[in-house]
C-alpha cells in the first residue's frame, strides 16, 4: 500500500462543466476526508465518511458539490456547475479512527482550474 | 466555533538559529492539537500530536491551555526543515481537523 492516492492529479475544465475526483485511501482506513485548499491558505474541511456513512458536511458547502463513498472503501467527489471559485486543490485524507488517536494521511491532491 | 490562527506567513532564520512557529487555537472543548509538515513537492504529513508528547526530527510542541497556544520549537535549526507547516485542531473522536492558514519555514545556510 503506497498511501492515499487521488485521481486526476491535475483537470482543466470550463465554467458550467461537471467534474469528478476520485480517491483511495489507505485500505484498512475507516475515515475519509475531503477538504479544499487555495493559494494561501490551509486546508478547509468539506465533508468526511466513516465507512460508507457520510457523517459531516461543511455549512460552506454548496449543493453543486456532493461527495459518495458507495462502499466504504474508495470515494469520489463530483462538482456539478463548476464556477472560477471552484478553482483549487482538493485533498483526500484518511484515517482509521481509534479513540482519541486521529492520524490523517492525505493525498497528493487534486488541483482543479476552472476557466 | 474552532479557530486556528499562525500568525506568521514567513519565517526565515539561519542554519543552527533556534526557531519558532506559533500557532494559536479557539476551542471551546478539550482539544487535539497537531503540526503538519509539507516540504516541497510532497504531499502533506503529521509531524507531530501533542498526546504523544514526543519530539520529531527535533521539533518539540508544548499545548499551553491556558495561553491556547500550540508553538512549535527547534532548538537548532537545519536547511532541511525548509516547509510550509501548519498547526491543526480536532476534538477527540471527531471528524473534521480545522487547519491554520500555515508558515513557510526558509531555513538559510
Amino acid at each position: 500500500d503506497t498511501g492515499v492516492s487521488q485521481n486526476p492529479r491535475h483537470k482543466i475544465t470550463k465554467r458550467g462543466q461537471n467534474v469528478t475526483f476520485r480517491c483511495d485511501p489507505i485500505s484498512e482506513h475507516n475515515r475519509l476526508y475531503w477538504y479544499r485548499q487555495t493559494l494561501g491558505q490551509g486546508p478547509e474541511f468539506l465533508t468526511y465518511f466513516q465507512n460508507e456513512a457520510q457523517l459531516e458536511k461543511s455549512r460552506l458547502l454548496s449543493d453543486r458539490f456532493s461527495a459518495e463513498r458507495p462502499k466504504g472503501s474508495f470515494s469520489t467527489l463530483e462538482i456539478q456547475r463548476t464556477e472560477q471559485g471552484d478553482s483549487a486543490m482538493y485533498l483526500c485524507a484518511s484515517s482509521l479512527a481509534r479513540g482519541a488517536y486521529n492520524e490523517q494521511f492525505f493525498g497528493p491532491g487534486t488541483r482543479l482550474t476552472v476557466l | 466555533a474552532q479557530r486556528v490562527t499562525q500568525p506568521e506567513k514567513l519565517l526565515s532564520v539561519f542554519k543552527g538559529a533556534p526557531v519558532e512557529l506559533k500557532c494559536n487555537y479557539s476551542y471551546s472543548g478539550s482539544p487535539e492539537l497537531f503540526w503538519y509538515v509539507q516540504y516541497s513537492r510532497q504531499r502533506l504529513q503529521l509531524l507531530l500530536r501533542h498526546i504523544s508528547r514526543e519530539s520529531i526530527k527535533g521539533f518539540t510542541a508544548d499545548l499551553n491551555k491556558g495561553e491556547t497556544s500550540f508553538h512549535l520549537k527547534k532548538p537548532f535549526a537545519q536547511e532541511e526543515d525548509s516547509a510550509m507547516y501548519y498547526c491543526a485542531l480536532s476534538h477527540a473522536n471527531a471528524g473534521k481537523s480545522t487547519f491554520g492558514d500555515g508558515t513557510t519555514l526558509t531555513v538559510k545556510p
